[in-house]
């Protein structure tokens, strides 16, 4: 079955902007969490979704949001973007209610802010 | 302030040597994942642990989980170089809790 699929792999945006990624989870899977990746600060939670519902939320400034549709699909969104966004943003998607279960992770997507 | 600390940061060794990965913190874990990432790739699960001084192994890979349940280490034996990649533990709280990674080079 297909894995964890994000859009794009690669954006270049200039400061001030705003971005949208998109994630779509392994069919059947409810649950996604995105993250941040910088090399000096490792993965950092952002947030999860589960059921269209926002379920537990990281240490972001109000800057980032996401949302899930019915359909399990998962965007994120960034506004007035900082030098600092730029990174990788992995999105993961588990079947269960619980965040335990293993999660199963896109490729990625490489923000950089210029 | 890194809830959970992964040592070495980084890590060059030949082939066929043996090596550990740390994973330590002053919490207390429900459960402790271990994942390993390659390049322009996401993070991939290779075990997780669940009970204090639980031993589990997967081929070279040794992983343990202390007894209080707050550190937990992985033991590669006769590394290869397919081993290389960013090994990374996660601690369940009950979100997961990222360790920042252990950057491991294996040489032919």
């Amino acid at each position: 079955k297909a894995g964890v699929t994000q859009t794009p792999r690669y954006l270049i945006k200039t400061r001030g902007q705003q971005v949208t990624l998109s994630c779509s989870p392994i069919s059947g899977h409810r649950s996604v969490s995105w993250y941040q990746q910088t090399p000096g600060q490792g993965l950092q939670f952002l947030f999860e979704y589960f059921s269209e519902t926002q379920r537990n939320k990281g240490n972001f400034p109000g800057r980032f949001s996401g949302r899930q549709f019915s359909n399990s699909r998962s965007e994120m969104n960034v506004s007035t973007l900082e030098l600092g966004d730029s990174a990788l943003y992995l999105c993961a998607s588990s079947f269960g209610a619980s965040m335990n279960t293993e999660a199963f992770f896109g490729q990625g997507t490489r923000l950089t802010v210029v | 302030t890194q809830l959970l600390e992964q040592s070495p940061q980084f890590l060059s060794i030949q082939e066929g040597e043996n090596l550990t990965v740390y994973c330590n913190s002053s919490s207390v874990f429900s459960s402790l994942q271990w994942y390993r990432q390659e390049p322009g790739e996401g993070p991939v699960l290779l075990v997780t642990v669940v009970t204090g001084g639980e031993v589990k192994k997967l081929k070279r890979l040794t992983f343990q989980f202390g007894d209080a349940r707050k550190d937990s280490s992985l033991h590669i034996t006769a590394a290869q170089p397919g081993d290389t990649g960013l090994y990374l533990c996660a601690g369940e709280r009950p979100q997961l809790i990222w360790g920042a990674g252990t950057k491991l080079i294996i040489k032919p």
